[in-house]
């Protein structure tokens, strides 16, 4: 059964540095999507992309986050300067349409120090 | 407000009972879709089941299964027959109209006893 796959498992890295976030959605899938989920707290939307091009963004997802399809299979997130409050779990989904259900990625564990 | 709402923080189930998870919405657009997600301690986001604003029938998937009142804005989900492998956070999520994002609850951590 096709899945979402992400790289690094767990990342670890210094407050300032800069950081990407690899993902490869479901081969058919049309959109995707950048979450995330602090430590014990409820998964927050971050931004959404379709057709090259971010369609929706949240407050959270502000100047210092950037996402990028670089090819045909990989979809990434950059935090280009790591705050203390990024880590997080990070998780990426993708979803055949803007209206089917969305399926997540088993998530990267950013830890900024 | 919360457009999300699940009041049990913690259940503690036998194992093969059932098990009702609760959640109300808020929304005021008439599309929306609902969904269920399951987490377990490895930290995954597995999908479980979805449910459309104009479905006429309870979305069902195997041993779950989604009780939408539409009138109460409640999606709780039922889970028949509950295993230990159950044992997880369950979270909720809403996406409204033609948005893209999903909006998840708090989640409700269940424990199955053996």
């Amino acid at each position: 059964e096709p899945e979402v796959t992400q790289t690094p498992s767990h990342q670890v890295t210094q407050m300032g540095q800069e950081v990407i976030l690899r993902c490869v959605p479901i081969s058919n899938h049309l959109y995707f999507y950048w979450y995330r989920q602090i430590l014990g707290q409820k998964v927050e939307f971050l931004v959404s992309f379709y057709n090259n091009e971010i369609s929706e963004k949240s407050e959270i997802f502000d100047d210092q986050f950037s996402v990028e399809r670089p090819d045909g299979s990989n979809f990434t997130l950059k935090i280009r300067s790591t705050k203390l409050e990024d880590s997080a779990m990070y998780f990426c989904a993708s979803s055949r349409g803007g209206n089917n259900e969305q399926f997540f990625g088993p998530g990267t564990r950013l830890t900024v120090l | 407000a919360q457009k999300i709402t699940q009041t049990q923080p913690g259940m503690f189930v036998q194992e093969k009972e059932a098990v009702t998870l609760d959640c109300t919405y808020d929304t005021s657009d008439p599309s929306y879709g609902l969904f269920w997600y399951k987490q377990p301690s490895s930290g995954e986001m597995i999908f479980l089941i979805y449910q459309g604003s104009y479905d006429q029938q309870n979305a069902t998937e195997g041993r779950y299964s989604l009780n939408f009142q539409k009138a109460r804005k409640s999606a709780n989900l039922v889970i028949s027959a509950s295993q230990l492998g159950d044992s997880a956070m369950y979270f909720c999520a809403m996406r409204e109209g033609t948005v893209d994002k999903i909006i998840f609850g708090k989640g409700t951590r269940l424990h199955i006893l053996p």
